[in-house]
């Protein structure tokens, strides 16, 4: 049982590259989250799905897309990476009720712009 | 706007206890978690409360008060291994997360 993994763990981009970061989880679960965290401020949820199918902006959704073609996995795009999107990448997942329930996180994904 | 303010660092001594407090304001509250971020790792749930009162769990309590918009963490017989950020975070009234940006904790022997 690995919970939630994230590939790759590091990466580092030229400004305008593209990428994508991948998130699986083997809990079966509904709910997936990606997070950006940055320095001195708390989790910001990127994007989120309820659902295999299903994806919701958060609150910085700006400069990246997802996707849940299948309920285990959940994609993050940057499409034309920036400086500004440097920061830590945490995916992660919880089995119902949105927030109020416990979301289990991967290891983390650290991406540099430059 | 929705805000939670936690204290940014911490210094304890090792065996001793520490309390940690969160207060919020945001929009409607469906509960608080607490969870435990050692450096350059993800964050590992600690604490859910939903009701007032305090919730015992070994060496680690977790306190709230709906009504005072408050929560502390409680840390008993620290060791060094319990040198970590400790995030706050609430449940608002759409059932999103919204997060503390952490308090680091720092033990000394």
């Amino acid at each position: 049982n690995a919970g939630v993994t994230q590939t790759p763990k590091f990466r580092v981009l030229k400004t305008g590259q593209s990428m994508t970061l991948l998130c699986a989880q083997d809990m079966n679960h509904e709910y997936m989250y990606w997070y950006r965290q940055d320095p001195g401020m708390g989790l910001r949820l990127i994007h989120y799905s309820v659902g295999e199918g299903t994806t919701a902006k958060g609150e910085v959704p700006d400069g990246y897309n997802v996707s849940r073609l299948k309920k285990q996995n959940f994609l993050l795009g940057l499409e034309s990476a920036a400086p500004s999107q440097t920061s830590v990448y945490f995916c992660a997942s919880g089995k119902g009720q949105g927030g109020a329930d416990t979301q289990y996180f991967g290891p983390g994904t650290r991406l540099t712009v430059l | 706007g929705q805000n939670i303010d936690q204290p940014t660092e911490m210094t304890a001594t090792e065996g001793a206890i520490v309390q940690i407090n969160c207060t919020y304001q945001t929009s409607g509250f469906n509960g608080l978690f607490w969870y435990q971020q050692h450096a350059g790792e993800a964050p590992t749930f600690l604490s859910y409360n939903v009701l007032d009162g305090l919730e015992e769990k070994g060496r680690f309590s977790s306190f709230l008060s709906r009504s005072k918009g408050y929560s502390y963490l409680l840390l008993k017989e620290l060791q060094m291994k319990d040198s970590a950020s400790y995030l706050c975070a609430v449940v608002d009234s759409n059932y999103q997360l919204i997060w503390g940006a952490g308090t680091k904790l720092i033990i000394k022997p």
